[in-house]
């Protein structure tokens, strides 16, 4: 069974500041994983995905992560994060195939504080 | 705007009243999905259709039915309210359920009730 844990839920962070937001997954087969914003009030929408292949993924908003299969990670980064960027992070792991639905994580809470 | 709409965006209801949320999608996607967000609990999954003509339970089914209307619709109903069930309530919808390009969600219902 596939599982996934994010390990903060709270990132407090000053703007222009660097940050990275972790995700570990558990899974015996080949995964999707997907990481989702959420901004207040809002739905979720997709930020970036790893499918396969290169394991640095880049997304919307200069958002980017890396898929580590030995250490089952796929870390959230930004190198300069902004006020806007203040939201709500999900983690998404799927085995892949397509028949599969994602489990995602608790979520962790980007603050970014001027 | 193509997308998932849910309506209503806000409900107030008493312990025992009934309720229906709607939901529809305009992507000719053939599966959906209802979730609730808690606060530190993340998203769970409550019910899905992988196909028009199915459903199936999720994590969190208990005191919840669905209705795929068609391809486009799909409904939530809780037949008797109970103050556990005040949450966020989110539907989307994707190609199929493992779908490599993810989810598309709406913008939500927020339940309370008293």
């Amino acid at each position: 069974a596939q599982s996934v844990t994010q390990l903060d839920s709270q990132v407090p962070v000053f703007e222009e500041a660097p940050v990275e937001l972790r995700c570990n997954y558990s899974s015996s087969v080949s995964v999707y994983l997907f990481w989702y914003v959420q901004y207040p009030n809002q739905g979720l929408q997709l930020l970036l995905k790893y499918l396969s292949g290169s394991t640095l993924v880049k997304g919307i908003n200069g958002f980017e992560a890396e898929f580590n299969k030995s250490q089952t990670s796929f870390h959230l980064r930004k190198p300069s994060v902004h006020i806007s960027d203040t939201a709500e992070y999900f983690c998404a792991v799927c085995e892949s195939g397509g028949s599969y639905i994602p489990t995602f994580g608790r979520g962790t809470s980007l603050i970014v504080h001027p | 705007n193509a997308g998932v709409t849910q309506t209503p965006k806000f409900q107030v209801l008493k312990t025992g009243q009934s309720m229906t949320l709607q939901c529809a999608q305009d992507m000719n996607h053939n599966s959906m999905y209802w979730y609730r967000q808690d606060p530190g609990m993340g998203l769970r999954l409550i019910y899905y259709s992988a196909s028009e003509g199915t459903t199936d339970k999720g994590e969190v089914p208990n005191g919840y039915n669905v209705s795929r209307l068609n391809k486009r619709e799909f409904s939530l109903r809780l037949e008797s309210a109970a103050p556990s069930q005040t949450s966020v309530y989110f539907c989307a919808s994707s190609e199929a359920p493992g779908w490599p390009d993810g989810y598309t969600f709406g913008s939500g219902t927020r339940l309370t009730v008293v």
